[in-house]
Parts: C-alpha cells; structure tokens; sequence
C-alpha cells in the first residue's frame, strides 16, 4: 500500500501555463507539507497544513496555491508557469505536526519540467 | 536562525569499511535531528531520529548516528558499507519549538558512494 501519493510523476509544461499537483496520504496523519528539491538537490519546505489549516507560507510566490479539501489530500496548484519552477516537488505528512518528534513520509515527488 | 551543515558534497567508501557522513547543526535549544536518505528517483526515506536520551541512535538499515550537544554534531555512521548503500543523504532538524515546529531544515545534501 503506498502511503504517500502523488500524481502526476511528472509534468512537462510550457511557460504561462497553469498545472496541479496531487497528493494524498492514507496513514491517517494530521499535517501534510510541499517540499521542492531544486536542481542542486536542495530542499526547502514551501507549505504545511494542518487538519485542514496552512500553516506554513514560506515566502512562495502567490502564483503557488495549496488546497486541502481534507486532512488527507493536500494539492498544490501553480499559475502562470516560468522556468525556474522546474523542479521536483515533494509531499509529505507526518502525524500529530505539532509534536515535533515525528518524522515526515514522503511521497515520490513530481518532477516538473517547464519548457 | 536554525540551519543545517553537511559539508561533504560527497562521500566514497569502499564496500565493507565503516561510513561517516557528517552534519553540524545550529539551532536554539534543544534540537530534534533526523537523517534521510533518497535513492535515485524517489522520495526520501527516514532512517532515524535523535528527539532526547542516548546520544547514539540506531536506525534503518543497519545506520546508526550519534548525537553530540557540545559539537553540535549528529553524524551518520555505518560500520560496514554495502554497494546498496549508495544513494543521497540528508540530515534534517525540526526547531522544537511551537512556532515554528513544523518545519523541517534541510542540510544541502551529500552523495555516498560505496564502491565494491
């Protein structure tokens, strides 16, 4: 059973377009987050929710919009597409996200190309 | 602010001698410090966690890592390296604090390779 999905596992688009990403998790966790590994393999979180409610906005362009219709999906929809969105993007959940000490499961990541 | 140090790029090991790949961290108070490793396209995957008590923590795969609070270090530690082993490896801390706790910081990442 895979316990962090994500669809698609990759996604080549052209700039200006506006694509959506999905995610969901079936291990009953409470937060879920979007990572995005850059090409240097760097990872840096873009948004958190927790049952339902963001909260986490790290200074993401506006044209980045997450939406959580329930605690466990968590859809990350971008506009108006520009090159340096080429990345791979990751999500994540972990249970109880205000307890520090658990670890996050990630999904497979979608890679995204945009031409 | 928190951060997270792993300043190998990349590690070359052979197979069957003991691994270290290494993370320094910076945070205020106590840190909760985890490793992760990702094999060639996929997601990460947790190995362990050091959250409170012994500082040498056992994880997945036969990984262990050892948490030093004077040097601010946590480094991964195999005592003997398979070829299987090679793959990217990162070191994450999660400031535990309540503001902020949700987040996971990232060190940038270093490449092990096992060779046989």
């Amino acid at each position: 059973d895979t316990a962090v999905s994500q669809t698609p596992k990759y996604l080549v688009t052209q700039m200006g377009n506006d694509k959506s990403i999905k995610c969901e998790q079936n291990l009953g966790h409470d937060t879920m987050y979007w990572y995005k590994q850059d090409s240097k393999k760097f990872l840096k979180i873009m948004f958190s929710y927790n049952n339902k409610e963001l909260i986490i906005n790290e200074t993401v362009p506006n044209r980045f919009s997450p939406k959580s219709p329930d605690k466990a999906h968590l859809n990350l929809h971008i506009n108006s597409l520009e090159l340096g969105d080429s990345a791979v993007y990751f999500c994540a959940s972990s249970p109880l996200g205000g307890t520090p000490g658990y670890e996050q499961y990630f999904g497979p990541g979608t890679r995204l190309t945009v031409t | 602010a928190q951060s997270v140090a792993q300043p190998e790029d990349q590690v070359n090991v052979a197979e069957g001698n003991p691994l270290t790949v290494k993370c320094t961290y910076s945070v205020s108070g106590n840190p909760y410090l985890f490793w992760y490793v990702q094999y060639p396209n996929r997601g990460l995957q947790f190995l362990l966690k050091y959250i409170t008590g012994d500082n040498l923590v056992k994880g997945s795969y036969g990984f262990e890592a050892e948490f030093n609070k004077s040097q601010t270090s946590f480094h991964l530690k195999k005592p003997s390296a398979l070829v299987s082993d090679s793959a990217l490896y990162f070191c994450a801390v999660r400031d535990p604090r309540m503001d902020s706790s949700y987040k996971l910081i990232f060190g940038s990442g270093t490449r092990l390779l096992v060779r046989p």
